[in-house]
């Protein structure tokens, strides 16, 4: 299996739509993130869980709403969308008792809001 | 917030020729890495520098980190349509999160 692992692929959803993205690391790693991706913009940092607690929340809206139940599982929960959220969903995980702060990513889930 | 510049922003060149990519802050950051993404997948570290005025290669890779710790560089040497992607550059500061530049989007037509 491959390190961190996203899903699902693509996804295609209404406005009034709830649904969830989910990613799952094999890395044994502690910490875990949420970052967005979209086009001619800098990777946005949206949520980041270190041993299963929140630490950082980027001000983020609270249609996106975030799920660590264990050091291995992220979700991304997602509730009456924008078409502006249309984007590359990217989840990563990195052991953060060093300070380089190397990521491993997933390949993403490609969000459509229609 | 500590901003990373990336540029070129878009480059297009031919197999074999030579190009070398820029990152460039006024922060001082602990560590830096590249990552190259390819379409449709994540990104993928290539490789991080900690020390200021260090030089990595990796096969036709070279990355420098500024003596200042505010800047690298990416030289590829002779590239090859493999080497076609977006290459990102993350800064590491007071926190271990990495705070990512725009990319620079490559591409090496054969």
């Amino acid at each position: 299996e491959t390190g961190v692992t996203q899903t699902p692929r693509h996804l295609v959803m209404g406005m009034t739509n709830k649904k969830s993205l989910k990613c799952e690391q094999h890395l044994g790693h502690n910490a875990m993130y949420w970052y967005k991706q979209s086009a001619k913009k800098p990777l946005e940092l949206m949520f980041v869980y270190s041993l299963e607690e929140r630490v950082e929340n980027n001000s983020v809206p609270s249609r996106f709403s975030p799920e660590c139940p264990n050091s291995s599982h992220l979700f991304l929960h997602l509730h009456t969308l924008q078409p502006e959220d249309s984007a590359l969903y990217l989840c990563a995980s990195s052991q953060d008792s060093g300070n380089t702060g190397e990521l491993f990513f997933g390949e993403g889930s490609r969000l459509t809001v229609l | 917030t500590q901003l990373l510049e990336q540029s070129p922003q878009f480059l297009s060149i031919q197999e074999g020729e030579n190009l070398t990519v820029y990152c460039n802050s006024s922060s001082v950051f602990s560590s830096l890495q590249w990552y190259r993404q390819e379409p449709g997948e994540g990104p993928v570290l290539l490789v991080t520098v900690v020390t200021g005025g260090e030089v990595k290669k990796l096969k036709r890779l070279t990355f420098q980190f500024g003596d200042a710790r505010k800047d690298s560089s990416l030289h590829i040497t002779a590239a090859q349509p493999g080497d076609t992607g977006l290459y990102l550059c993350a800064g590491v500061g007071g926190s271990y999160i990495p705070t990512f530049g725009r990319g620079t989007s490559l591409i090496v037509h054969p």
